[in-house]
């Protein structure tokens, strides 16, 4: 069974940091890997989405990364701001499935 | 386009009453996602339709919850009878599967019902 891992639990950086989320699957096995942003009270985000065949996606200050043979994927924030802080998951889609898996994510604050 | 819309976005009621949450999906969607939310749990699959057809219902917790998809704008999730420990972020996604590649497609997320059942 499919398990994605999340770590750490909660990061608070100050403003301007560059900064590195960890998610981690079990089963190498999957069609694409997706991270989200999830702001207190409200529904989820996608930020960017991987294929399985891809090693990264970019957009403005995220990079997402992909290694699936180590079970591996890393979301890059650069030079953070206040208005990064909220939750981000990360969840995959594996070829035993058809939903996507969540990590319990990480929570990110950063202050001014 | 306006999104996953959800409704209602707050439900309080109390333990043994039916709920009925609803959800629109992305117009042009053909799979639509039923997840839970909470604390302890984290983000939960419950039901997953695919063309108005349930696929996999495996994630239902019991015999308590039922979901609907009678066509392709509309979808409910009901709860008769509720309890305490239904308490959550009900949320509903869809997503459109891409023609031989089905299971690649972006996930949308809908705005959430939290459901608080005394």
């Amino acid at each position: 069974k499919q398990e994605v891992t999340q770590i750490p639990a909660a990061l608070s950086v100050p403003e301007g940091e560059n900064l590195v989320l960890n998610c981690s699957f079990t089963d190498s096995a999957i069609y694409n890997l997706q991270w989200f942003r999830q702001d207190p009270g409200k529904g989820l985000t996608s930020l960017l989405l991987i294929q399985s065949s891809q090693r990264e996606q970019t957009s403005g200050r995220l990079n997402a990364s992909l290694d699936k043979s180590s079970g591996r994927s890393t979301l890059y924030i650069a030079a953070s701001q206040p208005g990064d802080s909220a939750t981000y998951l990360c969840a995959v889609r594996d070829q035993a499935g058809t939903a996507l898996i969540f990590g319990k994510g990480t929570t990110l604050s950063v202050s001014s | 386009d306006a999104g996953v819309i959800q409704s209602p976005r707050h439900e309080v009621t109390e333990m043994g009453q039916e709920v009925t949450l609803r959800c629109k999906p992305i117009s042009g969607h053909n799979s639509l996602f039923w997840y839970r939310q909470t604390m302890m749990r984290g983000l939960e699959l419950l039901i997953y339709f695919n063309n108005n057809v349930p696929i996999d219902d495996s994630g239902m917790p019991e015999d308590r919850f039922s979901a609907k998809m009678p066509n392709a704008s509309f979808s409910t999730l009901k709860i008769q009878p509720s309890e305490p420990r239904d308490s959550a972020v009900y949320f509903c996604a869809s997503r459109l599967g891409v023609k031989g590649a089905p299971n690649t497609g972006e996930l949308f997320f809908g705005e959430g019902s939290r459901l608080t059942v005394l």
